[in-house]
């Protein structure tokens, strides 16, 4: 059972646009909701990640808002880039122990 | 806490035969996490330690999974009479601990053993 639901399962976006991809969750202990960018051959990676006392968190083009009532979080990329191409992972848990992870997006940036 | 090396890093197998994967992280005394990621799907939590204990085993689909961990460090994922239905990526993950000796912030992946049975 799937503790976090996380769509689309890929897109592709010209280079300049926006990415969004979506995760929802039910478990109200979650505490904490970090995404990881994984590329091919490698292990994923900590991009952003964001705790229920904000709404938003940015960090250069990359956007993490987070709705608390609606059990829903959501990733943004500004400006897509090629270098961007990889696929992304939401997930949450509480106090730091033990992630659940979405299924991931594959994002596509066409140059 | 950064860098945790894996091995093997590709395993084909057959079918019942027994696999060991190995992790290694270079930091001591850190939280310890195997995951597995099947094609396609995301990730999948197996088993964590804290120091050489491990008090979830939660994630282990079947008895045919064990691992060990020794000396705070490195890890072994066993997995006995294998089955086509075990061919998928298998990640280690270290974590810090924070205050109150819980784990805290980011997981460091290694890259992963991928194995196959055939």
């Amino acid at each position: 059972q799937q503790q976090v639901k996380q769509s689309p399962q890929s897109l592709i976006v010209q280079k300049g646009g926006i990415s969004i991809i979506n995760c929802a969750y039910e478990n109200t202990a979650f505490d904490y909701f970090p995404w990881y960018q994984q590329f091919p051959g490698k292990g994923p990676a900590l991009l952003i990640a964001i705790r229920p006392d904000v709404s938003e968190k940015k960090e250069g083009r990359f956007t993490i808002s987070f709705n608390k009532s609606a059990k829903q979080f959501s990733l943004h990329i500004m400006d897509s880039q090629p270098g961007d191409s990889a696929t992304y992972f939401c997930a949450a848990s509480p106090h730091d122990y033990k992630l659940s992870f979405g299924a991931g997006t594959t994002v596509t940036v066409r140059a | 806490g950064a860098g945790v090396s894996q091995s093997p890093s590709n395993k084909v197998t057959e079918k019942g035969k027994d696999v060991e994967l190995r992790c290694d992280p270079i930091s001591g005394h850190t939280a310890l996490y195997w995951y597995r990621q099947r094609l396609g799907q995301g990730l999948e939590f197996l088993i964590y330690f804290q120091g050489n204990s491990a008090p979830d085993k939660s994630g282990l689909p079947s008895d045919r999974f064990s691992a060990e961990r020794t000396g705070e460090s490195v890890s072994t994922l066993t997995i006995q009479r294998t089955q086509q239905e075990d061919s998928a990526v298998y990640l280690c993950a270290e974590q810090s601990f924070g205050p109150g000796g819980l784990p805290a912030g980011e997981l460091f992946f290694g890259e992963g053993s991928r194995l196959t049975v055939l």
